[in-house]
Parts: C-alpha cells; structure tokens; sequence
C-alpha cells in the first residue's frame, strides 16, 4: 500500500516565477491537506481539499491556489514567488469519512527554494 | 491560535523519561502528536479525542485534559531513536481545521 507521494523532491525557482507541487493521497483517503513548513518552525495549515474543492484555507494569499482531481490526487500552485515562499511544502491525507480520528499521513514534502 | 508547547527543548540520556507539554487557549475536539526527524515528514504518533478515546502506538503514552484544553505527552525509558521534534496538532471540531504547535527538540544522548 502506497503513502502519501509528492513530487518533486526539491524545486528551485526565482522571485515572480510560478510553481506547481503535486500530491497522490494514500489509498483509501478522500481528503488533501497542504501545509508550508519554514525552517525551524511547525507547519502552516494552508488548505483542505475533499470532494474537489477547496474545503478550508488557512491564513494564506490568493497567490496559493489548489486543485483536487476526481482520483482525490491534487495540487498546490503558488503564483508570484515570493523569497518568503521558500520551504517545505508538506502534504497531508486523510479520510472525512472517519472523522473521529482524521488521522492525518504526511508524505516526504517538496523543498522550494526561491531565490 | 497555535498551541504553545513546553519544553522548547530537552535534552535526555538514553533510559530517562520526558514529558512535553500542549497548551491551546481554544476549547478542543483532539489532539494529535507527531514526530519529526530533521528533513522529514511528521510521523504520527497518538491521537486524543474529547470525550476519552485514544488511538496511537503501543509505547507512546498521553493524557488530554479537555477542561485545561491541554494535553502532555510521555514518553518513559527514552531511545536514541526517539530524538527529534515533537509537535501537537489540534482541532476544535472534527475534521476541522489543524494547528501545529510551536515544536519541543528532543535529543537523546547515549
């Protein structure tokens, strides 16, 4: 059984510059949620995605955006790159339908760096 | 709204106990723990729920106190392979939003 994929690893861009991190879930979960994670800091809760659209969104600009596919797969897009964007994309899968737990399985994050 | 931990850091020999502390100043649903080594993804460790229920790894223990919205976790006979950083997570409703606490660096010595 497959965990949580994301890809790339690691990603260098430049200020202004657009970029796109993609995430498959682990089997089984119907639920995407996308973290940012500077150095030396906790994770940043930046949004939830279920059923294709974008469920919850934490404290983060209109320059991240997101998708979630019919495959529950997704995507996290981060427009007009900032130096302050560089970090650790993390993402989260889960299932709503056992929300008791909403047990949350990270995978291994994208390093974005922007210079 | 993120939770403050306590220690920021600890440092321990192998054998020692610790506990790390969770504090949230808003009425919570659950509480999660997570470990995290340098360069990695968060490991989960141990869920609490309001009302009691709990589900996590045999070895890991907590106690959630729902009227303090607190939550300790203990962690007894340390490992080398215990070191890292420690987070909670938490939600005021279920399957509602998630914050990570400000983080405890555990480091186990031999």
């Amino acid at each position: 059984d497959a965990g949580v994929t994301q890809s790339p690893t690691h990603l260098i861009k430049t200020r202004g510059q657009q970029v796109t991190l993609r995430c498959s879930p682990k089997s089984g979960h119907d639920t995407v949620s996308w973290y940012q994670q500077a150095l030396g800091q906790g994770p940043q809760f930046i949004f939830q995605y279920y059923e294709e659209e974008e469920r919850q969104r934490g404290n983060f600009p209109d320059r991240f955006s997101g998708h979630q596919f019919p495959n529950y797969s997704s995507e996290l897009n981060v427009n007009a790159l900032l130096l302050g964007d560089s970090a650790l994309y993390l993402c989260a899968s889960s299932s709503l339908a056992e929300p008791s737990y909403n047990e949350q399985f990270f995978g291994p994050g994208t390093r974005l760096t922007v210079l | 709204q993120q939770p403050v931990q306590s220690p920021q850091a600890v440092i321990l020999r192998e054998g020692e106990d610790a506990v790390i502390n969770c504090s949230s100043s808003k009425a919570l649903y659950s509480v999660h723990w997570y470990r995290q080594k340098h360069g990695e993804a968060p490991i989960f460790l141990m869920i609490l729920l309001k009302g009691g229920e709990q589900k996590g790894h045999d070895k890991i223990s907590a106690s959630f106190n729902e009227k303090k919205q607190q939550s300790s976790l203990y962690l007894t006979a340390s490992q080398l392979s215990y070191s890292g950083t420690y987070f909670c997570g938490t939600e005021a409703n279920a399957g509602n939003q998630f914050y990570f606490g400000t983080g405890t660096s555990l480091t186990v010595i031999p």
